[in-house]
């Protein structure tokens, strides 16, 4: 069964500056998807960035970037500039390729403050 | 396109009763996820429904269904209510291809 673990449970990162956030998965699978998702306290579940794993370039959306590393089945997300609407908790999440697709697995989530 | 909406929002109930929950999907997308989400369960795969047929299951009790409508919405239902099954109800549905599933709101259920 896939796994999925975060294992920084708060994070603090000051206004303007870089965060990760780190991310394992364990899978016996080639194929897949890994997102991360942001859950603000108003609790809307909001896709931040995903990744296919047959793709070797790390994706990007304005200030998220990934490092993804297939082999270490490691999964960080960067931050950059960080912004008080970026405070919320973010969820790093497997998804298995192709036909039924199933559920998201997520990992437990990391807490992340943003200090003005 | 309008997101994924859930009703009600809020919900309180008291044990042994049941409850609906309903959720709408992006318009076009045929696959509707449910979750569970608890402070000290995370968030926890309850179905999924895709063209009506609930095609992948998690590990909840029977008391936990689901099912879907022709034009992809979707219900789940929750009988003989449990403490335990307080909790943040969340859906999401998607399209074909691409893997990413956008949630809904929630629907935030209080069992007394």
């Amino acid at each position: 069964a896939q796994t999925v673990t975060q294992s920084q449970p708060e994070m603090s990162v000051q206004e303007a500056e870089t965060v990760t956030l780190s991310c394992t998965y364990d899978t016996s699978e080639s194929d897949y998807y890994l997102f991360w998702y942001k859950q603000p306290p108003s609790r809307q579940m909001i896709l931040v960035i995903r990744q296919e794993a047959y793709k070797q370039q790390n994706a990007t959306e304005n200030r998220f970037s990934v490092n993804f590393q297939k082999a270490a089945k490691s999964f960080s997300l960067k931050i950059s500039d960080s912004q008080l609407g970026d405070a919320a908790m973010y969820f790093c999440a497997y998804l298995r390729y192709g036909g039924s697709q199933g559920n998201l697995i997520f990992g437990k989530g990391t807490k992340l403050s943003v200090k003005p | 396109k309008a997101g994924v909406t859930q009703t009600p929002r809020y919900l309180i109930k008291t044990r042994g009763q049941q409850v609906t929950l309903s959720c709408s999907p992006i318009s076009g997308h045929r696959s509707v996820s449910w979750y569970q989400q608890t402070p000290g369960q995370g968030l926890q795969f309850l179905f999924e429904y895709f063209s009506e047929t609930q095609r992948n299951k998690g590990n909840f009790p029977g008391r936990f269904s689901g099912r879907q409508f022709s034009n992809s919405r979707s219900e789940m239902n929750v009988s003989t209510l449990e403490l335990g099954d307080s909790a943040l109800y969340l859906c999401a549905s998607s399209g074909q291809g691409g893997g990413e599933q956008y949630f809904g709101p929630g629907t935030r259920l209080t069992v007394t």
